[in-house]
């Protein structure tokens, strides 16, 4: 089975600008989850997609969105950028969600940098 | 304020040495994870616990939820073990996910 995919894998962007980014799940997986990474803050939980239907969510603003596509494939939307939202993006997938007790699989991440 | 603490930050170790890496928590969980992260950003999901003992190969994780603790072993390490452990904890209450800050190991040929 191919494994999580995540495009693009590099990104630059101006502040003010926004961006969408693509993870792919593994096949059969209905679970997607996201996450932050900044050498400040560590590894922050996004949100969680299953089935078309946000499920969990941090504790981040609204500038930072999502949606799954009925195939899985999830996107993650960040607006109006800010200097602080560069980071390295991941996604996770698994069958039924990391939350009910399951092990994830992490996609190569998306390194954003905003200028 | 941390929910979750890891220790050592930072660790180096000779080939062929037993180590530990330790996670404390503050908070009730349903289940505790460890994360292993290279060099490049790829992570790895190594163990998910929710009460006594796993092992993997060369891998144990051990998990004490009265004492809210959990500990990583590596027996016999190899640098290929040479990575950022990461562990992470889902609450009991809210649907989260916390993080401890990861402990980086490097194993010395």
């Amino acid at each position: 089975k191919a494994g999580v995919t995540q495009t693009p894998r590099y990104l630059i962007k101006t502040r003010g600008q926004q961006v969408t980014l693509s993870c792919s799940p593994i096949s059969g997986h209905r679970s997607v989850s996201w996450y932050q990474q900044t050498p400040g803050q560590g590894l922050q939980f996004l949100f969680e997609y299953f089935s078309e239907t946000q499920r969990n969510k941090g504790n981040f603003p609204g500038r930072f969105s999502g949606r799954q596509f009925s195939n899985s494939r999830s996107e993650m939307n960040v607006s109006t950028l800010e200097l602080g939202d560069s980071a390295l993006y991941l996604c996770a997938s698994s069958s039924i969600g990391t939350f009910v007790g399951e092990t994830q699989y992490f996609g190569p991440g998306t390194r954003l940098l905003v200028l | 304020k941390n929910e979750v603490e890891q220790s050592p930050q930072n660790l180096t170790a000779q080939e062929g040495e037993f180590i530990t890496i330790n996670c404390s928590y503050s908070v009730g969980i349903s289940a505790l994870h460890w994360l292993q992260q290279h060099p490049g950003g790829g992570i790895v999901s190594l163990f998910m616990l929710s009460s006594g003992k796993k092992k993997h190969g060369r891998l144990i994780a051990t998990i004490n939820i009265q004492e809210k603790h959990s500990s990583l072993h590596i027996t016999a390490s190899h640098p290929r073990d040479s990575a950022v452990y990461i562990c992470a904890v889902h609450p009991n209450t809210g649907n989260q996910f916390y993080f401890g800050t990861g402990t980086s190991l490097t194993v010395i040929p």
